[in-house]
């Protein structure tokens, strides 16, 4: 199985901050990557797919980036909504598909 | 508006099967561009795939619940569904229903519409 390894697991940040959360891949996955945000009691949200590409309708403020190994996403200029937690998920292997852990987003 | 709606029973008992359905509303699941996937979040923990059908028939599945995983299709009610026999209490979790985009001649890539997710417990 390929490894996803979010850090950190909780972020502490205040509204108008720029964040960056960070996925490993325990091998090469090129840029078949994809994030995700989810609110308490939701389903699964997709914001990025293709390391980078924004998914319709997602606020520019969410960026996507990285290759190989190493990704990250990043919220620029934090709004009350984005609070939540955020999943990257590898579709490189489909044996199986995996996901992340998970980073917490939290209100400082 | 595409929607993906899960139903089941929320309790099952151990060593019994889970048996959920999807039904897929504004959309046909009669398309070459998507397979149709289970992912599954225990209370307070991540995500965790369990496996994607086709329209055809075609299915993935997840190597560490392939023994216990069937997923199969209906097309003509737009539904698909899981079953997960010999359930036991770390089978508890809310099981989301999504579709699976898939470029042509590739294995599925991400998920890009969910349903709202069901809870199901396993309990005596």
């Amino acid at each position: 199985d390929i490894q996803m390894t979010q850090s950190p697991s909780t972020l502490s940040a205040s509204v108008g901050d720029r964040v960056t959360i960070a996925c490993r891949a325990s091998q090469s996955i090129s840029s078949w990557m994809a994030w995700y945000q989810q609110k308490p009691g939701k389903a699964p949200k997709l914001l990025i797919y293709k390391a980078s590409s924004l998914e319709s309708g997602v606020p520019s403020r969410f960026s996507g980036s990285g290759s190989g190994t190493e990704f990250t996403l990043t919220i620029y200029s934090l709004q009350p909504d984005d609070f939540a937690t955020y999943y990257c998920q590898q579709y490189y292997s489909y044996s199986p598909y995996t996901f992340g852990q998970g980073t917490k987003l939290e209100i400082k | 508006q595409l929607q993906l709606q899960e139903l089941g029973p929320g309790l099952v008992k151990p060593s019994e099967t889970l048996s959920l359905t999807c039904t897929v509303s504004g959309g046909s699941i009669n398309s070459s561009s998507y397979y149709w996937g289970w992912i599954r979040q225990p209370p307070g923990k991540g995500l965790e795939w369990i496996g994607d059908i086709y329209y055809s028939g075609s299915t993935y599945y997840n190597p560490s619940l392939r023994s216990r995983v069937t997923i199969s299709v209906d097309t003509s009610k737009n539904q698909f569904s899981l079953k997960l026999s010999s359930v036991t209490a770390a089978d508890t979790a809310v099981y989301y229903c999504a579709r699976h985009f898939v470029a042509h001649g590739y294995t599925p890539y991400y998920f890009d519409y969910w349903g709202q997710g069901t809870l199901v417990t396993v309990s005596s």
